[in-house]
């Protein structure tokens, strides 16, 4: 079956602009997560999505980032006032069910002017 | 917190050679431990996911070993071969009550044919 995807693939953006991510989950899959990987750098988790539960915030780095999942379907993360420092590719993966092999999207490539 | 060490950071090795690399983690409170590659450019592929109750998984010529009390893992890849190039990056689930992964900075691999 499918896999995980994400949209754009790539994205330039000017400092200060709003940005939207969106990730389609695998059909089925009760959890959801969002991770950050800057260049040369290791992947920093974002956000954890588990059903209908509230969601694991506790990795987003600033109250510009913000993300939604309805149900078990399409996640977005909003970027809000994009900074510099927020170029990096994010990286959408899902999960049958938490602590479950995650199944990893291709990422979307940000760079902020 | 948790902190995961990968050693060593990058490794060449000429193909068939067998060879081993190091996960290490600080908290020994996890649910699971997975290890995954990365292929320039593109998302993560899993290779194998060990749970908090087990000591080892095997997949083909891979095999991850979990010794969760002192906080170590190790992947045994056997008989390498150039298609192995990537990055191996080990992460953790947990410590308890927490459902997000904890991930290391990774190995870069070479196998040189």
């Amino acid at each position: 079956g499918a896999g995980v995807s994400q949209s754009p693939s790539n994205k330039v953006t000017e400092k200060g602009k709003d940005v939207e991510l969106r990730c389609d989950p695998i059909s089925g899959h009760t959890a959801l997560y969002w991770y950050r990987q800057r260049l040369g750098q290791g992947l920093e988790f974002l956000i954890y999505f588990q059903g209908n539960s509230a969601p694991d915030k506790s990795g987003l780095p600033s109250d510009r980032f913000s993300a939604e999942r309805t149900g078990e379907s399409v996640s977005t993360l909003t970027i809000q006032r994009t900074q510099q420092e927020d170029s990096a590719v994010y990286l959408c993966a899902s999960s049958q069910r938490r602590a479950e092999t995650q199944y990893f999207g291709p990422g979307t490539r940000l760079l902020v002017l | 917190k948790q902190e995961v060490t990968q050693i060593p950071a990058a490794l060449s090795v000429p193909e068939g050679e067998n060879l081993v690399l190091n996960c290490s983690f600080t908290d020994s409170a996890i649910y699971n431990l997975q290890w995954f590659r990365q292929d320039p450019g593109k998302g993560l592929t899993s290779l194998l996911l060990i749970q908090s109750s087990q000591r080892e998984q095997t997949s083909g010529r891979l095999n991850a070993s979990l010794d969760k009390s002192s906080g170590r893992s190790t992947l045994y890849i056997a008989a390498s071969q150039p298609g192995d190039s990537a990055t191996y990056l080990c992460a953790v689930m947990g410590p308890s009550g927490t459902y997000k992964y904890i991930f290391g900075t990774g190995t870069r691999l070479k196998v040189l044919a």
